[in-house]
């Protein structure tokens, strides 16, 4: 079946610039999850949502990150006014369940360049 | 805070050597620990391990954990050229739903 999908897959913004980034997770995943990876580090927690409630936004580095799933599948991530530390790779997980030891799978990520 | 560490941060090693990468991790409410292997994309998943001492295993690829030292260790065994990645590994804890990853091991496997 078909995995986690994102896009655009590359992203170029002048800084200033508002983006979007989606994220269609696998059909029937409870669980979506925004990741930030920055060159030679792991993936670090954004923001997770279980169907379309927003139950942990801890991660969002400022109030400029803002993340919605309105029907509980499609999910965005919206930066306003993108700064040069925004650049990074956005990742999308999905995972079948919420709660307990389960899997995520990833999306191949957005790649985000604030020039 | 929760935090995971891995060691080596990178490896160069030639076809056929044996690796053991490492992970400890202090994860408030922990239930398990995954590892994930990137190749310049998406992580992709290897292994889930929640209970201690039971190893899991995959053709040459195999981990274990350790709960009461809060340790994991992934072995990959006859390495190839294409098992060059990075090995990322991660705590999941019951208090968030949120992995929390450590920032990974580069192995490079030379011919």
């Amino acid at each position: 079946g078909a995995g986690v999908s994102q896009s655009p897959r590359y992203k170029v913004a002048k800084r200033g610039q508002d983006v979007a980034l989606r994220c269609d997770p696998i059909s029937g995943h409870v669980s979506l999850f925004w990741y930030q990876q920055a060159l030679g580090q792991g993936p670090e927690f954004l923001t997770y949502f279980q169907n379309e409630a927003q139950l942990d936004k801890s991660g969002l580095p400022s109030d400029r990150f803002f993340a919605e799933r309105p029907e509980g599948s499609v999910s965005t991530l919206k930066i306003q006014r993108t700064q040069q530390e925004d650049s990074a790779v956005y990742l999308c997980a999905s995972s079948l369940t919420s709660g307990g030891a389960y899997e995520q799978y990833f999306g191949p990520g957005t790649r985000l360049t604030v020039t | 805070e929760d935090k995971v560490v891995q060691s080596p941060l990178s490896l160069v090693v030639h076809e056929g050597d044996t690796v053991t990468l490492n992970c400890s991790y202090e994860v408030t409410n922990f239930r398990s620990l995954l590892w994930y292997k990137q190749e310049k994309k998406a992580p992709t998943f290897l292994f889930m391990l929640t209970s201690s001492g039971i190893e899991k295993k995959s053709g040459r690829l195999s981990s274990i954990l350790d709960k009461k030292e809060l340790f994991s260790i992934l072995n990959i065994t006859a390495t190839q050229t294409g098992d060059s990645a990075v090995y990322l590994c991660a705590g999941y804890g019951g208090a968030t739903n949120k992995l929390i990853f450590g920032t990974g091991t580069l192995l490079a496997v030379q011919p």
